[in-house]
């Protein structure tokens, strides 16, 4: 079976300083890598996605994340971040063969500080 | 665009009555999910449905039962709610190359 742990619970960030969320996988096989993010009291959406090809992967809002296959990471990263980010984090893996299911890591709290 | 819309938005529920959260989807699309959302545990999927008249447990289908009345509605029900079920509950679907889930805005469950 599939996990993804994500090493961070919360992360308290300074406005404008760079943060780094962590995210590692279990499958040993090809699968599909996401990041969603979830402002408070709504529903996930979707940051980015890595699906084959390059693996530095630019999402919206000025989020990138690294695909890392020998040490089956998928680390998002954001150079400055701003208040508006703060907010919970998600990644997620699904396995080409598996298809259907999408398996989600316990997320990371990030609160970023004036 | 309305995408996933889940009803209703919150929900309390006392020990033993049953309820249905209703999902529906206007993307046309194959795969339909029910995800409970807990603090730290981050979304486990409940059921699935890859198309209509399928449907597959999840990581804890315990306490619920589903349906996939046509392929833009897929419902989730409590028989006997339990407060171990207090949760927020998430649909999601998505098209046949699975390469994106769209979620709904959730609905939060208190069983007391």
């Amino acid at each position: 079976a599939q996990s993804v742990t994500q090493l961070d619970s919360q992360v308290p960030v300074f406005e404008e300083a760079p943060v780094e969320l962590r995210c590692n996988y279990s499958s040993s096989v090809s699968v599909y890598l996401f990041w969603y993010v979830q402002y408070p009291n709504q529903g996930l959406q979707l940051l980015l996605k890595y699906l084959s090809g390059s693996t530095l992967v630019k999402g919206i809002n000025g989020f990138e994340a690294e695909f890392n296959k020998s040490q089956t990471s998928f680390h998002l990263r954001k150079p400055s971040v701003h208040i508006s980010d703060t907010a919970e984090y998600f990644c997620a893996v699904r396995h080409k063969a598996a298809g259907n299911k999408l398996t989600f890591g316990g997320g990371t709290r990030v609160l970023v500080k004036p | 665009n309305a995408g996933v819309t889940q009803t209703p938005k919150f929900q309390v529920l006392k020990t033993g009555q049953s309820m249905t959260l209703q999902c529906a989807q206007d993307m046309n699309h194959n795969s339909m999910y029910w995800y409970r959302q807990d603090p730290g545990m981050g979304l486990r999927l409940i059921y699935y449905s890859a198309s209509e008249g399928t449907t597959d447990k999840g990581e804890v289908p315990n306490g619920y039962n589903v349906s996939r009345l046509n392929k833009r509605e897929f419902s989730l029900r409590l028989e006997s709610a339990a407060p171990s079920q207090t949760s927020v509950y998430f649909c999601a679907s998505s098209s046949t190359d699975h390469t994106e889930a769209f979620f709904g805005q959730g609905t939060r469950l208190t069983v007391v």
